[in-house]
Order: structure tokens, then sequence, then C-alpha cells
């Protein structure tokens, strides 16, 4: 079957670093994405990675290992509007079809 | 910048009223999605479409049906609304950097 595992909640302190981990098990694999949802609101990109690696993006870094079935978004320099949930989700094979995980809230404490 | 438009915020309806939830994107994507998000079951896609008058179900679709008769427009219709299907809905567009676009999506409540 398909599964994507993250965790449902996490606490962090504002100025500090972050790691939010994403398993996954799919029958495919073409790249995985991370959002951000703000409550209320849509998802919104922050990152695709589709070879091992990390991938720097200002504050924001998303790293991949395809054999582990693993990714993690780093979050540096927390700021309180970082607070939000961060979705991950596999783009599986050939079709647009995303398979996605239930999200983890972060909460930034001053 | 793309944009990805939904016809309403907030909606209420009654059981068994018919519902139609319009999507609208202006960047001639050919791929467009709804989804359903409710609290700790993340995205469930609903149904898909590929092009103009094809659509796909989904991983959830009963109750539910759509309709793709331009290439900027998606519908979902609710064909009998139901309590079960008090949710967030959330309209996508798929575009060329491999990025799902959405819409700032219609919480419909079903009394």
């Amino acid at each position: 079957g398909q599964n994507i595992d993250q965790p449902t909640e996490m606490t962090a302190t504002e100025g500090a670093i972050v790691q939010i981990n994403c398993t996954y098990q799919t029958s495919g694999f073409n790249g995985l994405f991370w959002y951000q949802q703000h409550a209320g609101e849509a998802p919104t990109f922050l990152s695709y990675n589709v070879l091992d690696g990390l991938e720097e993006k200002g504050r924001f870094s998303s790293f991949l290992s395809r054999s582990k079935g693993y990714s993690y978004l780093l979050l540096k320099e927390l700021q309180m509007k970082d607070s939000a949930s961060y979705l991950c989700a596999v783009h599986k094979d050939s079709n647009y079809q995303l398979i996605w995980g239930a999200g983890t809230k972060l909460i930034i404490k001053p | 910048d793309v944009k990805v438009t939904q016809s309403s915020r907030y909606l209420v309806k009654r059981t068994g009223e018919k519902v139609f939830l319009e999507c609208v994107q202006d960047m001639d994507h050919e791929n467009m999605f709804w989804y359903r998000q409710d609290p700790g079951l993340g995205l469930r896609l609903i149904y898909f479409s590929y092009d103009v008058k094809m659509k796909e179900k989904g991983d959830i679709p009963e109750g539910y049906s759509v309709s793709r008769e331009k290439k900027e427009r998606f519908s979902l219709i609710l064909e009998s609304a139901s309590t079960n299907q008090t949710s967030m809905y959330l309209c996508a567009s798929y575009g060329a950097q491999e990025t799902q676009y959405f819409g700032p999506g219609t919480r419909l409540l079903v009394l």
C-alpha cells in the first residue's frame, strides 16, 4: 500500500532550528514535495526534491534519501510566522497525482 | 503569478441540496484536481482532470461528480449533500515546474 508518515505536531522556539521528518512507502517515486499551510489557508509550495541530497532555499532546506524512503524539511532562524502545518507529498508515477501525508503542525513559541 | 480561484470561501448548505463548487485557473494548465481536507487525514483526492471533458476518479469519488467543459474551469458537484461532506475543499492546478498550485479553498458546512 501507499503510506506517508509525518509527526503530528512539533514545538520549537523562535530563532531556533527545527527538522520535520517524512518517511514514505509508495509503489513508485518521481519526487517529493513540501508544502506550507497556514491555518484556514491553502497549501503553498516550498520545495520539490527528485534526487538524493540537500537543497537549500533561504531559511528552508529539504533533504531526500530515496534508498531510505526519507525526507526532511529543515527550518532555520525560526520566526513566529513559520507557525503552520507542513505537508509532505510524494509524486508517485507518470500521472500527476500526489500522495499526501497528514501534515505536521509546527508551533513556534517566543 | 499563477492564480487559482474558487467560487466561495465559505458555504452553508442543507442535507440533500445540490452543491456546485467552481474552480478557475488562469495559466492554461491541462491538469486540475479537487481535494478535500479533514483534520488528521491530510489531503484526499476526489477527482482530477487532465484535459477538457476528461476526468478520472481519485481516492474518494463517491457522492461527487465533476465537470470540465473549458480548460480553465473545473467544477465539483455534490449531487445530494450529506453531513459527512462537511469539509474544506481545495482545487489545484498542475504547473510546468511540476508544482501543484492551490486555490484558497472552500469551507463547506452541510446541516
